[in-house]
């Protein structure tokens, strides 16, 4: 079955950078079949879409975020990764790991999550 | 980028009854639609895809519709435990975009 859990540091500075893992158990990442994102949601708010990544490391962001963002991929662990830079009070969410679903090559569903973690962003 | 909106953004019913919830987008998605379920403290969770087929263990009270700009989640009979936030979800466009979501109240 397939199990996603992030992990990471709960308390970043203000200017910082925030880091983030997700480690994937019950399929490879490394894998055509799937695209690996990462969501958040700032407390009492809606979903906000960062980006992902797409085999051999093709990543793709949000121009909104697009200037502080990286995501990598680790194969060898079966995992990937978020790192957004110079952080703000607005950048505190529940941050979601996901793999995105496919069908004939379009992908058309988040269909496994991690459970979230939070982060808050506070001297 | 596509604006998805939701409407209405709560709506407050009996268990038994029927829901509908609404999305609509600034441009058309064809059916690249989806919608999910979040309950308090959990991941959201898919319930629909490409507007009107049912993801893998969701009940059939659960179902879909609509194509282009305009969509509809109808749950035929209300359980308890569909009271919840629901979102809608296009990644038609990019970059890909959720509604804010509709609050299901238990009247």
């Amino acid at each position: 079955q397939l199990q996603l859990q992030e992990s990471g540091p709960g308390l970043v500075k203000p200017s910082e950078t925030l880091s983030l893992s997700c480690t994937v158990s019950g399929d490879s990442i490394n894998t055509p079949s799937y695209y690996w994102a990462w969501i958040r949601q700032p407390p009492g708010m809606g979903l906000e879409y960062i980006g992902s990544i797409y085999f051999g490391g093709r990543t793709y962001y949000n121009p909104s975020l697009k200037s502080r963002i990286t995501i990598l991929e680790d194969t060898s662990k079966n995992q990937f990764s978020l790192k957004l830079s110079s952080v703000t009070a607005a950048d505190t969410a529940v941050y979601f790991c996901v793999r995105e679903n496919m069908d004939r090559g379009i992908v058309n569903r988040l269909d496994s999550w991690g459970q979230g973690t939070l982060v808050i962003v506070s001297s | 980028e596509i604006v998805l909106t939701q409407s209405p953004a709560t709506l407050s019913l009996s268990p038994g009854d029927r829901a509908t919830l609404s999305c609509r987008a600034s441009q058309s998605v064809s059916s690249y639609l989806g919608w999910y379920q979040q309950r308090p403290g959990q991941a959201p969770r898919l319930l629909i895809y490409d507007a009107s087929k049912r993801a893998t263990g969701i009940p059939a009270r659960f179902s879909g519709s609509g194509s282009g700009t305009d969509f509809t989640l109808t749950i035929s009979s209300l359980d308890p435990e569909d009271f919840a936030i629901y979102y809608c979800h296009q990644r038609s466009n990019w970059p890909p975009t959720f509604g804010q979501g509709t609050r299901l109240d238990i009247k």
